[in-house]
């Protein structure tokens, strides 16, 4: 079946540092791939989504590329803020004609001032 | 536009006992989504909802259930409640088609407590 495997956490860094935090997935075929966060107290946000291979998705600073040879989809941002600590979750589709979205574990992120 | 509406956002129930819990989409969602998440499985498919239909299943035993009405509104309940349902019950909408696959705006959550 489909899975989705993230880096550890919990991860902590100073303010302007670089962060990734790796992705990658198992699935047939070719899924649209997602970053979703989570910040304290709050229901999950769609951060960025790539839905084919060398699909590169940006928000806010962060951007993800969809590398097919390497399944994965790692998270990158080339300067942190303390307003970027949340749950970040890696996660996959599909298929259509279905919102059934495989997550990875979430890779909790805080940064330091 | 408003976001995804979920009540109650706590409550506290006993074994044995049932619970029932909802979800009000963004106005034009016709999917409704829901995800069970807990410190030790994480975020865990339960169903979702498609006008009206049941279009997808998780895993989760027959005493999970749930609906979804006319206007999109969406219920879950779980009947004969286990210590181990204590979590954090997310409901999803999204317009559930076409490019925009997986891109589901989330509610706060349910947050139950079972003792």
């Amino acid at each position: 079946g489909n899975s989705v495997t993230q880096m550890e956490g919990p991860v902590t860094l100073s303010e302007e540092a670089f962060l990734t935090i790796n992705c990658t997935y198992t699935a047939t075929g070719y899924p649209s791939l997602f970053w979703y966060v989570q910040y304290p107290g709050e229901g999950l946000q769609l951060l960025l989504k790539a839905t084919k291979a060398d699909d590169k998705g940006s928000n806010k600073g962060f951007e993800a590329t969809y590398r097919k040879e390497t399944t994965s989809f790692h998270l990158e941002k080339g300067s942190v803020q303390v307003s970027d600590s949340a749950v970040y979750f890696c996660a996959l589709i599909k298929g259509f004609g279905n919102e059934k979205l495989t997550f990875g574990t979430g890779t909790r992120l805080t940064i330091i001032p | 536009k408003a976001g995804v509406t979920q009540t109650p956002r706590y409550l506290i129930k006993t074994r044995g006992q049932q619970v029932t819990l909802s979800c009000s989409p963004i106005s034009g969602h016709r999917s409704v989504s829901w995800y069970q998440q807990t410190p030790g499985q994480g975020l865990q498919f339960l169903f979702e909802y498609f006008s009206e239909t049941q279009r997808n299943k998780g895993n989760f035993p027959g005493r999970f259930s749930g609906r979804q009405f006319s206007n999109s509104r969406s219920e879950m309940n779980v009947s004969t409640l286990e210590l181990g349902d204590s979590a954090l019950y997310l409901c999803a909408s999204s317009l559930g088609h076409g490019s925009t696959a997986g891109e589901l705006f989330f509610g706060e959550g349910s947050r139950l407590t079972v003792l």
